[in-house]
């Protein structure tokens, strides 16, 4: 039990739809970012949130946008939707300026995009 | 080339058997490195976690860091069926700060061990 709680845990939107993802981060976790994993391939970086601004992004589109709220809770937005956009949302914590801390992941919330 | 590459298997042994995993990375600015299982449609789980190069034992898990080679390995010992699982390496390139949650993951190892 990692503490990250992710909402939907599945969804089916239709191709050019937005859709809105949810994630609540461990108690005392200010860093939240957001990861992709398609079928078969590892996690990759879409952004991360830190004091409640955008602290670095991957190679994604603006298309993909984020928030993170005073409670360090995190929503990853994703316009116009592709089909290329099924996979798995994953959302994780961490704490900055903690020596050794550790990155936590959520279950992931599965997209399907038809 | 990708900066962090994961032989992506499967990888098949009989219970019992030493399990190793491995990644090479291309980039030296990488400080931290993780291991994470993944089962199937679940989230990843942190395994192991080490700074800089050395070694680090955590029960039947050993990680292993050569910065030097830009390689990192996890071994599993007294393998079980439930390891059976995905494992990913994973990687992030800042010493301290808010770098911190940008990891680079391998692409993951399918591990099945059968009884």
């Amino acid at each position: 039990e990692t503490g990250v709680t992710q909402s939907p845990t599945h969804l089916i939107k239709t191709r050019g739809q937005q859709v809105t993802l949810r994630c609540s981060s461990q108690s005392g976790h200010n860093t939240v970012s957001w990861y992709q994993q398609a079928l078969g391939q590892g996690p990759q970086f879409i952004f991360q949130y830190y004091r409640e601004e955008e602290n670095g992004r991957g190679n994604f589109p603006p298309r993909f946008s984020g928030l993170q709220f005073p409670n360090y809770s995190s929503e990853l937005n994703v316009n116009a939707l592709e089909l290329d956009d099924s996979a798995l949302y994953l959302c994780a914590s961490s704490l900055v300026g903690a020596s050794g801390n550790t990155i936590y992941f959520g279950e992931g919330s599965w997209l399907t995009v038809v | 080339q990708k900066e962090v590459e994961q032989d992506p298997g499967p990888l098949s042994v009989p219970e019992g058997a030493i399990v190793s995993l491995n990644c090479t990375y291309s980039n030296s600015a990488f400080q931290y490195f993780m291991w994470y299982r993944q089962y199937s449609r679940k989230g990843p789980e942190l395994l192991m976690y080490t700074y800089s190069s050395g070694n680090k034992e955590d029960g039947r898990f050993t990680a292993q860091v050569d910065k030097s080679s830009k390689y990192i390995s996890l071994f599993i010992r007294d393998s079980q069926p439930s390891d059976s699982a995905t494992y990913l390496c994973a990687m992030s390139g800042n010493t301290g700060g808010t770098s911190y949650g940008k990891l680079t993951f391998g692409q993951g190892t399918i591990l099945t061990v059968h009884p």
